[in-house]
């Protein structure tokens, strides 16, 4: 089964509004991450944040982690046209005894962004 | 090479015959992972590998399934007696070993079994 789920599965904004999407998790992580996926391929990193930070900034994303609740949040401010993907969130986890880690994905959000 | 190669882009293959789906990763990343996305869905996790062995076949989706790693770099994962339901995308990513490193992706596999 999926370490992460996205919330909401799809979401369409207006452009210049901010966009948020949330992902939830089970198990105890290294780190959590977010991509993009733009038709159906390849995936793009956007920003990586670890288990001991609570917020991360990087241009017009904000990701927030509460390892508490398990949950992460990824905030697009002043959304554009270009942005318009699915986001998926990945969780890390290494094994004891590895050196490698173990990326889950989540299920994804459609966002799509309005002119 | 500048980024993780895979091959072939699209596939499509008869029904039970087997394919083999290639992957390059970016040179001297020592971790290398599989997934399988259909349509409109995330990622389905099918196994990883540190250098040459594979800490984790749990994702493989059933004993046609099996992924091979060679000299720490290429990787083949090989399906055999192919079914309607492994119609998907096939995404290949590698990274550098590490607690904290980004998976980089290939472009991936349109496998259609027909």
């Amino acid at each position: 089964s999926q370490q992460g789920e996205e919330d909401p599965q799809a979401l369409s904004i207006q452009e210049g509004e901010n966009a948020t999407m949330n992902c939830s998790y089970k198990t105890s992580i290294n780190n959590l991450q977010w991509y993009r996926q733009n038709s159906g391929r390849g995936l793009v990193h956007l920003i990586l944040i670890r288990s001991n930070e609570r917020e991360k900034h990087s241009g017009r994303l904000r990701v927030t982690l509460d390892t508490s609740k398990k949950s992460s949040s990824l905030l697009i401010t002043a959304s554009r046209a270009a942005d318009t993907a699915s986001y998926f969130c990945a969780t890390s986890i290494i094994k004891r005894y590895s050196s490698a880690s173990k990326i889950i994905f989540g299920s994804g959000t459609r966002l799509s962004i309005r002119p | 090479g500048a980024g993780v190669s895979q091959s072939p882009s699209n596939k499509v293959t008869e029904k039970g015959k087997d394919v083999e789906l290639r992957c390059d990763p970016i040179s001297g990343h020592t971790a290398l992972y599989w997934y399988r996305q259909s349509l409109g869905q995330g990622l389905e996790f099918l196994i990883y590998f540190q250098g040459n062995s594979a800490p984790d076949k749990s994702g493989l989706p059933s004993d046609r399934f099996s992924a091979e790693r060679t000299g720490g770099s290429v990787s083949t994962l090989t399906i055999q007696r192919t079914q309607q339901e492994d119609s998907a995308v096939y995404l290949c990513a590698s990274s550098v070993t590490g607690e904290n490193t980004e998976a980089f992706f290939g472009q991936g596999t349109r496998l259609t079994v027909v």
